[in-house]
Protein backbone atom coordinates (compact mmCIF):
# COMPACT_ATOMS: atom_id res chain seq x y z
CA UNK A 1 0.00 0.00 0.00
CA UNK A 2 1.30 3.31 -1.06
CA UNK A 3 1.93 6.28 1.63
CA UNK A 4 1.48 8.77 -0.19
CA UNK A 5 -1.45 11.69 0.29
CA UNK A 6 -3.25 14.52 -0.83
CA UNK A 7 -5.59 17.17 0.08
CA UNK A 8 -8.03 18.26 -0.11
CA UNK A 9 -9.48 15.40 -2.03
CA UNK A 10 -12.27 17.90 -3.79
CA UNK A 11 -11.93 21.88 -3.75
CA UNK A 12 -14.79 23.99 -5.34
CA UNK A 13 -12.98 27.63 -5.87
CA UNK A 14 -13.74 30.77 -7.17
CA UNK A 15 -11.83 32.82 -10.06
CA UNK A 16 -9.20 34.53 -9.12
CA UNK A 17 -8.42 32.66 -6.02
CA UNK A 18 -4.73 31.52 -4.93
CA UNK A 19 -4.62 28.03 -3.97
CA UNK A 20 -2.30 25.00 -2.77
CA UNK A 21 -2.45 21.21 -3.50
CA UNK A 22 -0.96 19.35 -0.89
CA UNK A 23 1.21 16.43 -1.31
CA UNK A 24 3.13 13.92 1.02
CA UNK A 25 5.10 10.55 0.91
CA UNK A 26 5.96 8.90 4.00
CA UNK A 27 8.68 6.02 1.62
CA UNK A 28 11.71 8.45 1.81
CA UNK A 29 11.57 8.52 -2.08
CA UNK A 30 13.66 11.09 -3.52
CA UNK A 31 11.42 12.13 -6.92
CA UNK A 32 8.21 13.29 -6.59
CA UNK A 33 5.81 14.36 -9.61
CA UNK A 34 2.71 15.86 -10.51
CA UNK A 35 0.40 15.05 -13.13
CA UNK A 36 -2.79 16.04 -14.45
CA UNK A 37 -5.32 14.55 -15.73
CA UNK A 38 -8.02 15.82 -18.21
CA UNK A 39 -11.68 14.90 -18.24
CA UNK A 40 -10.76 12.79 -21.16
CA UNK A 41 -8.91 11.03 -18.67
CA UNK A 42 -5.21 11.42 -20.39
CA UNK A 43 -2.37 12.28 -17.87
CA UNK A 44 0.18 14.72 -18.34
CA UNK A 45 2.93 15.36 -16.84
CA UNK A 46 3.59 19.04 -15.76
CA UNK A 47 6.15 18.93 -13.21
CA UNK A 48 8.42 16.90 -11.18
CA UNK A 49 11.43 17.14 -8.53
CA UNK A 50 14.74 14.81 -8.29
CA UNK A 51 14.84 16.03 -4.76
CA UNK A 52 14.91 18.64 -2.26
CA UNK A 53 15.75 21.97 -3.91
CA UNK A 54 15.13 20.89 -7.44
CA UNK A 55 12.08 21.51 -9.73
CA UNK A 56 11.42 20.93 -13.18
CA UNK A 57 8.45 21.38 -15.43
CA UNK A 58 7.14 18.65 -17.38
CA UNK A 59 5.85 17.95 -20.45
CA UNK A 60 2.45 19.94 -20.31
CA UNK A 61 3.15 23.68 -20.01
CA UNK A 62 1.21 24.44 -16.55
CA UNK A 63 0.34 27.80 -14.74
CA UNK A 64 1.25 25.95 -11.35
CA UNK A 65 4.16 26.27 -9.46
CA UNK A 66 5.82 23.45 -7.03
CA UNK A 67 8.48 23.38 -3.99
CA UNK A 68 10.51 21.28 -2.96
CA UNK A 69 12.08 22.31 0.74
CA UNK A 70 11.55 18.83 2.14
CA UNK A 71 12.14 15.18 1.13
CA UNK A 72 8.74 14.31 1.86
CA UNK A 73 6.76 17.59 0.93
CA UNK A 74 5.77 18.54 -2.78
CA UNK A 75 2.91 21.03 -2.82
CA UNK A 76 1.50 22.46 -6.02
CA UNK A 77 0.00 26.16 -5.80
CA UNK A 78 -1.84 28.41 -8.17
CA UNK A 79 -1.67 31.92 -7.91
CA UNK A 80 -5.04 33.13 -9.25
CA UNK A 81 -7.03 29.98 -10.25
CA UNK A 82 -9.18 29.75 -13.69
CA UNK A 83 -11.80 27.60 -14.78
CA UNK A 84 -9.36 26.43 -17.67
CA UNK A 85 -7.38 25.01 -14.39
CA UNK A 86 -10.35 22.73 -13.69
CA UNK A 87 -9.31 18.76 -13.84
CA UNK A 88 -8.17 16.25 -11.43
CA UNK A 89 -4.21 16.09 -9.87
CA UNK A 90 -2.23 13.35 -8.77
CA UNK A 91 0.31 13.31 -7.25
CA UNK A 92 3.67 10.61 -7.14
CA UNK A 93 6.92 9.61 -6.19
CA UNK A 94 9.17 6.79 -6.69
CA UNK A 95 12.79 5.44 -5.48
CA UNK A 96 15.66 4.82 -7.52
CA UNK A 97 15.44 5.17 -11.39
CA UNK A 98 13.30 6.14 -14.28
CA UNK A 99 12.61 2.33 -14.14
CA UNK A 100 11.02 1.64 -11.17
CA UNK A 101 6.94 1.73 -10.89
CA UNK A 102 5.45 5.49 -9.03
CA UNK A 103 3.06 5.47 -6.26
CA UNK A 104 0.20 7.69 -6.76
CA UNK A 105 -1.95 9.50 -4.37
CA UNK A 106 -5.34 9.62 -5.25
CA UNK A 107 -5.49 12.59 -6.72
CA UNK A 108 -7.46 16.30 -5.71
CA UNK A 109 -10.42 17.02 -7.75
CA UNK A 110 -9.91 20.75 -7.91
CA UNK A 111 -12.91 22.54 -9.79
CA UNK A 112 -12.80 26.61 -10.93
CA UNK A 113 -15.78 28.46 -11.02
CA UNK B 1 9.18 11.41 -29.56
CA UNK B 2 8.01 8.75 -27.36
CA UNK B 3 3.75 8.48 -28.06
CA UNK B 4 1.97 5.74 -26.24
CA UNK B 5 -1.64 4.52 -27.59
CA UNK B 6 -4.56 2.85 -26.73
CA UNK B 7 -7.54 2.61 -29.09
CA UNK B 8 -10.43 1.41 -26.98
CA UNK B 9 -11.62 4.00 -24.91
CA UNK B 10 -14.56 2.05 -23.51
CA UNK B 11 -15.15 -1.70 -23.14
CA UNK B 12 -18.12 -3.38 -21.59
CA UNK B 13 -18.19 -7.25 -21.17
CA UNK B 14 -20.05 -9.78 -19.07
CA UNK B 15 -18.42 -11.02 -15.61
CA UNK B 16 -16.16 -14.36 -16.80
CA UNK B 17 -15.73 -13.53 -20.32
CA UNK B 18 -11.79 -12.77 -21.16
CA UNK B 19 -10.95 -9.49 -22.11
CA UNK B 20 -7.84 -7.84 -23.96
CA UNK B 21 -6.83 -4.19 -23.54
CA UNK B 22 -4.43 -2.75 -26.16
CA UNK B 23 -1.67 -1.08 -25.84
CA UNK B 24 1.05 0.63 -28.85
CA UNK B 25 3.84 2.50 -28.34
CA UNK B 26 6.48 4.71 -30.21
CA UNK B 27 9.95 5.41 -29.70
CA UNK B 28 13.08 6.40 -30.89
CA UNK B 29 14.90 4.84 -27.72
CA UNK B 30 15.85 1.15 -27.99
CA UNK B 31 16.28 1.38 -23.68
CA UNK B 32 12.94 1.66 -22.13
CA UNK B 33 10.10 0.19 -19.40
CA UNK B 34 6.29 -0.37 -20.03
CA UNK B 35 4.13 -0.30 -17.91
CA UNK B 36 0.68 -1.01 -16.93
CA UNK B 37 -1.57 1.28 -13.99
CA UNK B 38 -4.91 0.51 -13.14
CA UNK B 39 -7.15 3.60 -11.96
CA UNK B 40 -10.49 2.76 -9.59
CA UNK B 41 -12.96 5.06 -8.57
CA UNK B 42 -11.29 5.77 -5.58
CA UNK B 43 -8.80 7.55 -7.67
CA UNK B 44 -5.35 6.54 -7.06
CA UNK B 45 -2.91 5.05 -9.86
CA UNK B 46 -2.49 1.18 -8.91
CA UNK B 47 1.03 -0.13 -10.38
CA UNK B 48 0.48 -3.49 -12.37
CA UNK B 49 3.26 -4.49 -14.18
CA UNK B 50 6.59 -2.85 -15.92
CA UNK B 51 7.99 -4.56 -18.62
CA UNK B 52 11.76 -3.45 -20.11
CA UNK B 53 12.45 -3.38 -23.82
CA UNK B 54 15.25 -6.18 -23.61
CA UNK B 55 12.69 -8.56 -21.76
CA UNK B 56 9.98 -9.99 -24.20
CA UNK B 57 9.20 -12.66 -21.95
CA UNK B 58 5.25 -12.77 -21.53
CA UNK B 59 3.55 -12.85 -18.09
CA UNK B 60 1.01 -14.35 -16.24
CA UNK B 61 -0.25 -13.40 -12.32
CA UNK B 62 -3.28 -15.06 -11.38
CA UNK B 63 -6.14 -14.21 -14.27
CA UNK B 64 -3.95 -11.20 -15.32
CA UNK B 65 -1.17 -11.75 -18.23
CA UNK B 66 0.60 -9.50 -20.33
CA UNK B 67 1.96 -9.88 -24.03
CA UNK B 68 4.88 -7.50 -25.23
CA UNK B 69 5.70 -7.78 -28.67
CA UNK B 70 8.80 -5.36 -29.93
CA UNK B 71 8.01 -6.31 -34.08
CA UNK B 72 4.34 -4.57 -33.28
CA UNK B 73 5.51 -2.07 -30.90
CA UNK B 74 2.89 -3.47 -28.66
CA UNK B 75 1.88 -4.43 -24.91
CA UNK B 76 -1.21 -5.98 -24.11
CA UNK B 77 -2.86 -7.16 -21.35
CA UNK B 78 -5.66 -9.46 -21.17
CA UNK B 79 -7.71 -10.68 -18.22
CA UNK B 80 -8.98 -13.99 -18.36
CA UNK B 81 -12.68 -14.59 -16.29
CA UNK B 82 -13.25 -11.14 -15.72
CA UNK B 83 -14.80 -10.04 -12.43
CA UNK B 84 -16.79 -6.81 -11.02
CA UNK B 85 -14.13 -5.76 -8.99
CA UNK B 86 -11.95 -5.65 -12.52
CA UNK B 87 -13.86 -2.80 -13.32
CA UNK B 88 -11.81 0.45 -13.72
CA UNK B 89 -9.47 2.39 -16.17
CA UNK B 90 -6.58 1.34 -16.93
CA UNK B 91 -3.56 3.55 -18.08
CA UNK B 92 -0.54 1.88 -20.61
CA UNK B 93 2.47 4.06 -20.12
CA UNK B 94 6.27 4.64 -21.69
CA UNK B 95 9.39 5.63 -19.56
CA UNK B 96 13.11 5.98 -21.22
CA UNK B 97 15.77 6.52 -19.97
CA UNK B 98 16.54 10.37 -18.17
CA UNK B 99 19.91 11.45 -16.77
CA UNK B 100 19.41 11.90 -12.78
CA UNK B 101 16.94 9.12 -12.95
CA UNK B 102 13.53 11.19 -12.96
CA UNK B 103 10.74 8.84 -14.38
CA UNK B 104 8.67 10.85 -16.72
CA UNK B 105 5.39 8.32 -17.66
CA UNK B 106 4.29 9.15 -21.44
CA UNK B 107 0.59 7.87 -20.92
CA UNK B 108 -2.22 6.15 -23.25
CA UNK B 109 -5.77 7.50 -22.93
CA UNK B 110 -6.56 4.99 -21.16
CA UNK B 111 -9.49 2.25 -21.09
CA UNK B 112 -12.33 2.31 -19.29
CA UNK B 113 -13.37 -1.36 -18.68
CA UNK B 114 -16.76 -2.19 -17.09
CA UNK B 115 -17.23 -5.76 -16.03
CA UNK B 116 -21.35 -6.23 -16.16
CA UNK B 117 -22.58 -9.16 -13.54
Amino acid sequence: EADIYQTPRYLVIGTGKKITLECSQTMGHDKMYWYQQDPGMELHLIHYSYGVNSTEKGDLSSESTVSRIRTEHFPLTLESARPSHTSQYLCASSSRGWWTEAFFGQGTRLTVV
Amino acid sequence: AQKVTQAQTEISVVEKEDVTLDCVYETRDTTYYLFWYKQPPSGELVFLIRRNSFDEQNEISGRYSWNFQKSTSSFNFTITASQVVDSAVYFCALSEASDQGAQKLVFGQGTRLTINP
